[in-house]
């Protein structure tokens, strides 16, 4: 059992490229996110998907985008990449919503480090 | 605005010795809470979760937490630290009315252990 599997781990990419991250659950989990950490900010909501086919804005959804076709695929696109996008992303997924609508557990990958030059 | 704040940015402690991390959020109703810890070029691991009853939960690896609604706190504590503890550690927190699963994380507290 895999959990939330991200790649590629690290990416130098240079001001104006574009690159997906990729994020694979295989844990048949509705509920997927994504997630920019950066030091001494904790890690901010970028978007998530309640399910295939529905995705929504977080916090910082600015210069990215991103797509749900299917339960287990949920990918991060770059489209013009900007030195404000070096971070750490990560991708997670939760299983269940509590009663009332809460979570019950995230699962987290191990991360992508870009970098943007 | 919903937030979580953790006061402390780095703490060293010795290997032996108790620990207490603080977290406190803003938010009008009990929310759903997390620690989670992310060792080095890793992911987050949840050390533990408070979702509503007992308000001193267990967790993973010797850790537990407390939850004060009258301080809107959530501690996490070790009454002794091996240096394997030395990570980050980030308190989060969901609003059990999102419908959503979104965290809301603080800042994090980086832990050294001292040998």
């Amino acid at each position: 059992n895999a959990g939330v599997t991200q790649t590629p781990k690290f990416r130098i990419l240079k001001i104006g490229q574009s690159m997906t991250l990729q994020c694979a659950q295989d844990m048949n989990h509705n509920y997927m996110y994504w997630y920019r950490q950066d030091p001494g900010m904790g890690l901010k909501l970028i978007y998530y998907s309640v399910g295939a086919g529905i995705t929504d804005k977080g916090e910082v959804p600015n210069g990215y985008n991103v797509s749900r076709s299917t339960t287990e695929d949920f990918p991060l696109r770059l489209e013009l990449a900007a030195p404000s996008q070096t971070s750490v992303y990560f991708c997670a997924s939760s299983y269940s919503i509590a009663r009332g609508g809460g979570l019950v557990e995230a699962f987290f990958g191990q991360g992508t480090r870009l970098t943007v030059v | 605005a919903q937030s979580v704040t953790q006061p402390d940015i780095h703490i060293t402690v010795s290997e032996g010795a108790s620990l207490e991390l603080r977290c406190n959020y803003s938010y009008g109703a009990t929310p759903y809470l997390f620690w989670y810890v992310q060792s080095p070029g890793q992911g987050l691991q949840l050390l533990l979760k408070y979702f509503s009853g007992d308000t001193l939960v267990q967790g993973i690896k010797g850790f537990e937490a407390e939850f004060k609604r009258s301080q809107s706190s959530f501690n996490l504590r070790k009454p002794s630290v091996h240096w394997s503890d030395a990570a980050e550690y980030f308190c989060a927190v969901n609003p059990g009315s999102s419908n959503t699963g979104k965290l809301i994380f603080g800042q994090g507290t980086t832990l050294q252990v001292k040998p």
